[in-house]
């Protein structure tokens, strides 16, 4: 069983239109995470649910929501693609806040 | 934007040497730290959480010590061996649920 999932793994898209990550844990967590991997390879968190409550919100382009239907799922969608929106990104959960996360596999989005 | 800096950038070393390398983090606000081992194609998973001055944690061969005080904590390798090759990134949390990500140290253990 895979304890955090993501969906799609790769998605390719063309610049203009809206897509959504789904990422769902079965870990029982309260906290769950979006991270962006640049193109440096360098993790930066985007935002954070506790308990579906949004606190962690970077500053990210506002074409970037997040959505929490329960506890158990983090979706990401992302208006009008960019070029720039191009990267791997990755959801995490963790049982609470400041607690080790498990990372789930990644979403390679490229936008042409 | 919290400064959180990891030292070496990379680094070689042989099998069954021993290595260590920093993350150097801001010494106010301290709330936690962790570290994690990131492979290449996979995911990153977490070795140690760590949150009070002075706490040292080990798994297996792998130790970490903390210092809040001065802002560094320190990750040790005894003996390193080819599966060990890897990304050490550490991640800084600071009150106010500010989190942030050095940008990790490569190490690459040559058989």
């Amino acid at each position: 069983d895979t304890a955090v999932s993501q969906t799609p793994k790769y998605l390719v898209t063309q610049m203009g239109n809206d897509k959504s990550i789904k990422c769902e844990q079965n870990l029982g967590h309260d906290t769950m995470y979006w991270y962006k991997q640049d193109s440096k390879k360098f993790l930066k968190i985007m935002f954070s649910y506790n308990n579906k409550e949004l606190i962690i919100n970077e500053t990210v382009p506002n074409r970037f929501s997040p959505k929490s239907p329960d506890k158990a799922h983090l979706n990401l969608h992302i208006n009008s693609l960019e070029l720039g929106d191009s990267a791997v990104y990755f959801c995490a959960s963790s049982r609470a806040l400041y607690n080790e996360q498990f990372f789930g596999p990644g979403t390679r989005l490229t936008v042409l | 934007i919290l400064n959180v800096e990891q030292s070496p950038q990379s680094l070689h070393v042989q099998e069954g040497d021993s290595t260590n390398f920093t993350c150097s983090f801001p010494s106010s606000n301290f709330y936690a730290l962790h570290w994690y081992r990131w492979e290449t194609a996979k995911s990153p998973e977490a070795l140690f959480v760590m949150t009070l001055n002075g706490d040292e944690k080990k798994k297996g061969r792998i130790s970490a010590t903390l210092n809040t005080k001065e802002g560094y904590s320190y990750l040790y390798i005894k003996g390193s061996q080819p599966e060990d090759s890897a990304t050490y990134l550490c991640a800084f949390w600071a009150g106010s649920y500010q989190l942030t990500f050095g940008k990790g140290t490569k190490l690459s253990v040559i058989p």
